[in-house]
């Protein structure tokens, strides 16, 4: 089946500085990856995607690229700042016929707090 | 288009009560899709529709809940007998879906929070 792995959090962080988080999947088929994040109150946004190896989706500074040989796409911003606080989730969607088409699977999640 | 939305935003209920949420997609989207969030977890799938049609359903879907989606259009969530177990968010998403290969995005609504006392 599919499954996803995030990074243990919660990720404290001071403004400005570099951001990674950790994500790792199986799969059966071949995955579209994304990105959503949760800001406080909010529904799940949609932040960036890859939909084949070595994609790389980005958006508002943060990027990710898709590693096929290591199963893995890494959230990276270059500088975080204050609003960027809020929790990150990994997500996958294979397309592997018939009826498993179409879910998302997703990780744990990873909440992410920035200090000015 | 003001996206999904979803109908309580929260809803306190004692066990064995039952109780409904009303999810309306946006309006070109034929997709629309029910997952459950338990506290510092993902969400995890519950089932799909494409138009009326109830194309999925996880095994988290216990014979105590229903979906429907009676016109393609706005969908229903039901719960009945509702056990503290059941305490979540629960939240509906929709997409669009063109083609067999077309990466299928995901708009999610703001979520109904079930507290089952």
């Amino acid at each position: 089946g599919n499954s996803v792995t995030q990074m243990e959090g919660p990720v404290t962080l001071s403004e400005e500085a570099f951001l990674t988080i950790n994500c790792t999947y199986t799969a059966t088929g071949y995955p579209s990856l994304f990105w959503y994040v949760q800001y406080p109150g909010e529904g799940l946004q949609l932040l960036l995607k890859a939909t084949k190896a070595d994609d790389k989706g980005s958006n508002k500074g943060f990027e990710a690229t898709y590693r096929k040989e290591t199963t893995s796409f890494h959230l990276e911003k270059g500088s975080v700042q204050v609003s960027d606080s809020a929790v990150y989730f990994c997500a996958l969607i294979t397309f592997a016929g018939g009826t498993s088409y179409g879910k998302l699977t997703f990780g744990q999640g990873t909440i992410l707090t920035v200090h000015p | 288009d003001t996206g999904v939305s979803q109908d309580p935003r929260h809803k306190i209920t004692k066990r064995g009560q039952n109780v409904t949420f009303r999810c309306d997609p946006i309006s070109e989207h034929n997709r629309l899709y029910w997952y459950r969030q338990t506290l510092g977890q993902g969400p995890e799938f519950l089932t799909y529709f494409q138009n009326e049609a109830q194309l999925e359903k996880s095994r988290l879907l216990s014979d105590r809940f229903s979906a429907e989606r009676p016109k393609g259009s706005f969908s229903t969530l039901e719960i009945q007998r509702t056990e503290q177990g059941d305490s979540a968010m629960y939240l509906c998403a929709s997409s669009f879906m063109a083609s067999r290969g077309s990466t299928l995005e995901q708009y999610f609504g703001p979520g109904t929070r079930l507290t089952v006392t």
